[in-house]
């Protein structure tokens, strides 16, 4: 059981490039979500898929495209990477429990720096 | 906007003391609070959680206090210990018909001195 695995874990672009991050998970959940990490800034919610087939945006989604590609994977998409994306990017999926409660579970993280 | 409010930013406390970090909200739709807990290079993890009904949830030395009417909440971790030294965010989830969204706090990084 591997939880929620993220590829690459590194990567560097230059501006302008394209790039796919990859998450998937072996948990079964419905729920998926995409996260920056900023300094400073929390995590903030890029998008999220409630169930396989549907996908909705977050707080900050401008740049980015998501495919809920079947239940297990979830990808984000940078069409034309800027700096302003240079940031850490978390997958996470969830599943309702009990009395309305959810718990998160995170990836490790894909570091991206773009120049 | 930030939708979840939290302080302090970084807190430093001696071994055996209690550390307080606290959050505040202003989305009174908001009907799940959970606190994560993050380690250098790793994913946050789910630490607890509380639901609005309640005011306090305790789990081993983590206690959860809620006030609904200020719409605030805080993390109490009693006899903290060097171990806990890792950075630490407050959430607010809310229902919508298309899943729930989380709004996360800004962190604190916590350090135990031994």
């Amino acid at each position: 059981n591997a939880g929620v695995t993220q590829t690459p874990k590194f990567q560097v672009l230059k501006t302008g490039q394209s790039m796919t991050l990859q998450c998937a998970q072996d948990m079964n959940h419905n729920s998926m979500y995409w996260y920056r990490q900023d300094p400073g800034m929390g995590l903030r919610l890029i998008y999220y898929s409630a169930s396989e087939g549907t996908t909705d945006k977050g707080e900050v989604p401008n740049g980015y495209n998501v495919s809920r590609l079947n239940k297990r994977e979830f990808s984000l998409r940078l069409e034309s990477a800027a700096p302003s994306q240079t940031s850490v990017y978390f997958c996470a999926s969830s599943e309702a429990l009990a009395r309305r409660t959810y718990e998160q579970y995170f990836g490790p993280g894909t570091r991206l720096t773009v120049t | 906007q930030q939708q979840v409010k939290q302080s302090p930013q970084s807190l430093i406390v001696q071994k055996g003391g209690i550390s307080i970090i606290n959050c505040a909200y202003e989305n009174t739709a908001f009907d799940y609070f959970p606190w994560y807990q993050q380690f250098p290079g790793k994913g946050p993890a789910l630490l607890i959680a509380i639901r609005p009904d309640v005011s306090e949830k305790k789990e081993g030395r983590f206690t959860i206090s809620f006030n609904k009417s200020a719409k605030q909440f805080s993390l109490h971790i009693m006899d903290s210990q060097p171990g806990d030294s890792a950075t630490y965010f407050c959430a607010a989830s809310r229902s919508t018909g298309a899943g729930n969204q989380f709004y996360f706090g800004t962190g604190t990084s916590l350090t135990v001195i031994p």
